[in-house]
């Protein structure tokens, strides 16, 4: 089944503790991106990847960093949480095309509490 | 950037038409796009518009772009207790990036 795949789904940690969350899709899509959403604020972008190595900053950078190493895996690093970093987020997952847009994947979400 | 708006709570009976709104201010904006997002879900792609057409029709679903005015509107027929979620716009721009709008909330009321 094509997916974009999250891990984990729900994660409590607690101020300054590292952590990664995994994304991985099995479409060979070359575009991916990460994004959170907050209440009242809908969605916003984080970080995004047009292809291998290739990686930019979306609207809310601050606070994560991301690789993109191989096409499938496009993890989410969150070197120093923040409890402004508690957030429900989404990875997706778009295929580039010359002539039509295909539309974005998303995952389920992965949602995230700092304490 | 693109900016993405859209009215954020719609009730509605179950069997009746349903309407959510949105209006964009990038008048580049390639793609148009619907999503559905169901309690404990991910994003759902519903349907989408290119920019070059006025209306878009798949099964109960209708898509109406008004280039002009910036309005993307998205009509669903005979709306079912199964379609109650939170909808959002989506707006394309820059480097395939999308710009969501903050999410409408249908409730159908059997």
């Amino acid at each position: 089944e094509a997916q974009v795949t999250q891990n984990p789904r729900y994660l409590i940690t607690v101020t300054g503790k590292k952590l990664t969350v995994t994304c991985s899709q099995n479409m060979n899509h070359e575009y991916m991106s990460w994004y959170r959403q907050d209440p009242g604020l809908g969605l916003r972008q984080i970080y995004y990847s047009m292809n291998v190595e290739v990686t930019d900053k979306g609207d809310v950078p601050e606070g994560y960093k991301v690789s993109r190493k191989e096409k499938r895996n496009f993890p989410l690093i969150l070197e120093s949480p923040s409890p402004n970093q508690t957030s429900l987020y989404f990875c997706a997952s778009k295929r580039q095309g010359a002539r039509r847009d295909y539309g974005y994947t998303f995952g389920s979400g992965t949602r995230l509490t700092v304490v | 950037g693109e900016d993405v708006e859209q009215s954020l709570f719609l009730s509605v009976r179950e069997g009746d038409s349903s309407v959510i709104n949105c209006t964009y201010t990038d008048s580049s904006s390639t793609y148009l796009y619907w999503y559905k997002q169901e309690p404990g879900a991910g994003l759902q792609l519903l349907t989408y518009i290119f920019s070059n057409m006025d209306m878009k029709q798949d099964q109960r679903l209708t898509v109406l772009l008004n280039k002009k005015d910036k309005h993307l509107s998205l009509r669903i027929a005979d709306t079912q207790t199964g379609d109650s979620a939170i909808y959002f716009c989506a707006a394309s721009y820059g480097n395939n990036r999308l710009a969501f709008g903050k999410g409408n909330q249908v409730v159908v009321i059997p």
